[in-house]
């Protein structure tokens, strides 16, 4: 069974600093995908960035980048030169056929 | 073009009544999900369509819970005889095609709280 684990329940940065969100996760495919969501307040879930597990290479948007760990099952995003407008849920998820499993969230604050 | 919709915004329904809730995917897409999402909690698939293949109802969590998806467009989720631990944001999702790569784009959820 998949299952995704994010071990950061809540964090908080300063504006312009860099910050890093954890994430582990478990799956049975052969080939996957993984995902970062940005939830804001006003509840839009937004596809940050994505991951194909072939892919050696990292996924990179603009300030945002993934560590991708394949044999340790990691998957953490990192968010560069942080601004207000970060502030959100970010979600770390991965598929299952064509569903996709999410992890339980990470709350993040980008402090002025 | 328009994104995914749904409504209600927000719905305050009392314990024991039926509740309806509506969401408008992009059109085109053949994909259509529902999750939901408690407090603090991250999202819980509840169903899938997919084109004019049954649906895949793995995630409801009891027989109070159905989703109707018409004309392979609208799709609608009912809660019947609510319960307080229904009380979530209801999200819909939809994307163009069954293939994993493709993206899901989600609408703005219908906060639901039965009092």
């Amino acid at each position: 069974a998949q299952t995704v684990t994010q071990s950061q329940p809540e964090m908080s940065v300063q504006e312009a600093e860099t910050v890093t969100l954890s994430c582990t996760y478990d799956t049975s495919e052969s080939n996957y995908y993984l995902f970062w969501y940005k939830q804001p307040p006003s509840r839009q879930m937004i596809l940050v960035i994505r991951q194909e597990a072939y892919k050696q290479q990292n996924a990179t948007e603009n300030r945002f980048s993934v560590n991708f760990q394949k044999a340790a099952k990691s998957f953490s995003l990192k968010i560069s030169d942080s601004q207000l407008g970060d502030t959100a849920m970010y979600f770390c998820a991965t598929n299952r056929d064509d569903k996709i499993i999410f992890g339980k969230g990470t709350r993040l604050h980008i402090l002025p | 073009g328009a994104g995914v919709s749904q409504s209600p915004s927000n719905k305050v329904t009392e314990k024991g009544k039926d509740v309806e809730l509506r969401c408008d995917p992009i059109s085109g897409h053949t994909a259509l999900y529902w999750y939901r999402q408690s407090l603090g909690q991250g999202l819980e698939f509840l169903i899938y369509f997919q084109g004019n293949s049954a649906p895949d109802k793995s995630g409801l969590p009891s027989d109070r819970f159905s989703a109707e998806r018409t004309g392979g467009s609208v799709s609608t989720l009912t809660i019947q005889r609510t319960q307080q631990e229904d009380s979530a944001v209801y999200l819909c999702a939809s994307k163009t095609g069954p293939l994993s790569s493709y993206e899901q784009y989600f609408g703005p959820g219908t906060r639901l709280t039965v009092t």
